[in-house]
């Protein structure tokens, strides 16, 4: 069965810094999707970046872009010039090829001005 | 264009109760998932469906049920509520063949 692991429950950064989250997964499919998404205290789950795992070019968002090295099952979120309105808890989630996905328990990102 | 609204946002129900959970999915998704997420962790899924079927299901017991309409809105229903069943519900939308899903703000269920 797959499995997402976030190892940092909890991370904080100065304002216009730049903050990795980490995430690694476990899965035995070769094609899949991995997704980083946001959710901020009024709970709304938005997504801020996805990765095709057959694309090995990382994707890149804005101020937001991913470390994808496939062969160690490992997907990082990089925030560049980090900004108060990134504060939240940020989910890596993995997509099954049956199309459920599976979310790590979140590492929850504090921004001090 | 409306994302994916769900309705209510609060509930309050005691143990042994049924409850009732609405979603709407963003215009033109097809296919409709649901997801429990307990404090502090992350969601797990409950079940998928499209064209009024379910089509996937996670590891939820048959307590745990749904419908989809055929505007592809969907219900989640709840029955005999454990105190366990406390958690915020997240409904998301896509493309059958999408590999991306949009949730919606979720509705928090308090069970006492």
């Amino acid at each position: 069965a797959q499995t997402v692991t976030q190892s940092q429950p909890e991370m904080s950064v100065q304002e216009a810094e730049t903050v990795t989250l980490s995430c690694t997964y476990d899965t035995s499919e070769s094609d899949y999707y991995l997704f980083w998404y946001k959710q901020p205290p009024s709970r709304q789950m938005i997504l801020v970046i996805r990765q095709e795992a057959y694309k090995q070019q990382n994707a890149t968002e804005n101020r937001f872009s991913v470390n994808f090295q496939k062969a160690a099952k490992s997907f990082s979120l990089k925030i560049s010039d980090s900004q108060l309105g990134d504060a939240a808890m940020y989910f890596c989630a993995y997509r099954t090829r049956d199309d459920k996905i599976i979310f790590g328990k979140g590492t929850r990102l504090h921004i001090l001005p | 264009d409306a994302g994916v609204t769900q309705s209510p946002t609060h509930l309050i129900k005691t143990r042994g109760q049924q409850v009732t959970l609405r979603c709407s999915p963003k215009s033109g998704h097809d296919t409709v998932s649901w997801y429990q997420q307990a404090l502090g962790q992350g969601p797990q899924f409950i079940f998928q469906y499209y064209e009024e079927e379910e089509r996937q299901r996670g590891n939820f017991p048959d307590r745990f049920s749904g419908h989809q309409f055929p505007n592809y809105s969907s219900e989640l229903n709840v029955n005999a509520l454990l105190l366990g069943d406390s958690a915020l519900y997240l409904c998301a939308s896509s493309f059958l063949s999408g590999e991306t899903q949009y949730f919606g703000p979720g509705t928090r269920l308090l069970v006492l």
